[in-house]
């Protein structure tokens, strides 16, 4: 079964920087996956694609501030100089031939 | 530019049945590679995915819901609409649509709508 795994909450403080992870399920570590920012009241935003040997590529408009890579069954979203603008749900979302969409729980950071 | 907006009734009642319009621009569903899906979230929680059709007319549907849902498109207008039957209160949510573009066999979402919130009262 196609999982994603993420912790439900993170927090780092301004002008930090975070790491969030996204882990596959057993037998699925080469899966790429997306990442997506969800800003409180606001609707969900693309930010990349990760592929398994952590290349990524970038939506329209993402800052620097956000990279990607992988490591195993593991995906990461790094945010560095941390905004108060950061502050917000992540997801991570794959696709399964067969199996459909699958989404991650959300993490939600929180910028102190 | 690609562009979204989903529309349909905000209120419903229990037992009937849910149709929302998905209306796009700056792409269309006969390209290959492109796809439109619908997610939902319920208030406070996370997202769900429902259902997705791709530029061949091949319809996938989550397994907890597929025997409420069906989506289907109109190329031509540039819409896919989902419905949903027998809806119940907990199917309140904001529901979105968006554009998915499939590259290598990997499908992923960009960009979303904005949105429409359904509640499901009497």
């Amino acid at each position: 079964q196609l999982v994603l795994t993420q912790s439900p909450s993170a927090s780092a403080s301004l002008g930090a920087s975070v790491k969030l992870t996204c882990t596959l399920s057993s037998g699925h570590s080469s899966y790429a996956i997306a990442w997506h920012q969800q800003q409180p009241e606001k609707g969900p935003r693309y930010l990349m694609k990760l592929n398994s040997d952590g290349s990524h590529s970038k939506g329209d408009g993402i800052p620097d501030r956000f990279s990607g890579s992988s490591s195993g069954a593991e995906r990461y979203l790094t945010i560095s100089s941390l905004q108060s603008e950061d502050e917000a749900d992540y997801y991570c979302q794959t696709w399964g031939t067969g199996l459909g969409v699958v989404f991650g729980g959300g993490t939600k950071l929180t910028v102190l | 530019q690609v562009t979204l907006r989903e529309s349909g009734p905000a209120l419903v009642k229990p037992t009937q049945t849910l149709t929302l319009t998905c209306t796009f621009s700056g792409f269309s569903l006969s390209t290959s590679g492109m796809c439109v899906s619908w997610v939902r979230q319920p208030p406070g929680k996370a997202l769900e995915w429902l259902a997705l059709i791709d530029w061949d007319d091949d319809k996938y549907y989550s397994t907890s819901l597929k025997t409420r849902l069906t989506i289907s498109k109109d190329t031509s207008k540039n819409q896919v609409v989902l419905t949903m039957t027998n809806m119940d209160p907990v199917d309140t949510a904001t529901y979105y649509c968006a554009r998915i573009t499939d590259s290598s066999g990997f499908r992923w979402f960009d960009p979303w709508g904005q949105g429409t919130l359904v509640t499901v009262s009497s």
